[in-house]
């Protein structure tokens, strides 16, 4: 059974690092077929790809947010964590994290439930 | 900036047809873009329905389909049921690993 779920601070300053992180199971991220994304979504309003990590640690972020995004995994603990700097209260969404079959590019097959951030001071 | 547009609202009644389209501000959607489609319930996690433009997940309803017309991805409901409302967001990848998602169709059944 594939599951992910996010984990972080509910409530972030502006100008603060956000970390958050996806633990995985049913899957092994050392896979070479699978890789982890994090996608958000602001309240009431449409789904945003932000970034995603492969087994093989290839990384990929969206030109948009790509200087304050940084992603990496931990295989042993089944985690990818995401880190965001200097947010705003724009950034306020819920942050998801999904898996991705990259072998045969079948994004997103899974996702975990989401974890609501909210910025502010 | 890379755009995906999608209609923002269609209404279907129960048992009709309905097709949500997905447009690509490059020019025309092709299988290339490995378009894919997802539903989203209010408070829920949003769930894969397509991928590749028409293959459906094992958990796919056999009502939905996924297609390419006109230059755009398609998303059709054939037989809609009153469960089938919902959010529907469309998924295009650019390459470069890059993946852009459409602004959603809400779709209300009536």
């Amino acid at each position: 059974q594939v599951t992910l779920k996010e984990s972080g601070p509910v409530l972030v300053k502006p100008t603060e690092t956000l970390t958050l992180t996806c633990t995985v199971s049913g899957f092994s991220l050392s896979n070479a077929r699978m890789g982890v994304s994090w996608i958000r979504q602001p309240p009431g309003k449409a789904l945003e790809w932000l970034a995603h990590i492969f087994s093989n640690d290839e990384k990929s972020y969206s030109t948009s947010l790509k200087s304050r995004l940084t992603i990496s995994k931990d295989t042993s603990k089944s985690q990818v964590v995401l880190t965001m700097t200097n947010m705003d209260p724009v950034d306020t969404a819920t942050y998801y994290c999904a898996r991705i079959r990259y072998f045969d590019w079948i994004p997103f097959d899974y996702w975990g439930q989401g974890t609501l951030v909210t910025v502010s001071s | 900036q890379t755009v995906v547009t999608q209609e923002p609202s269609l209404t279907v009644s129960p048992g009709g047809t309905v097709t949500l389209t997905c447009a690509s501000s490059t020019g025309a959607v092709t299988s290339g873009y490995y378009p894919n489609w997802f539903q989203q319930k209010p408070g829920q996690a949003p769930r894969a329905l397509i991928y590749s433009t028409s293959n459906k997940h094992s958990w796919t309803p056999a009502r939905f389909s996924g297609s390419l017309l006109g230059g755009k991805a398609a998303l059709t409901l054939s037989g809609v049921q009153p469960e089938d409302e919902a959010e529907y967001y469309c998924l295009l990848y650019y390459g470069g690993a890059q993946l852009v998602f459409g602004g959603g169709t809400k779709l209300t059944v009536l």
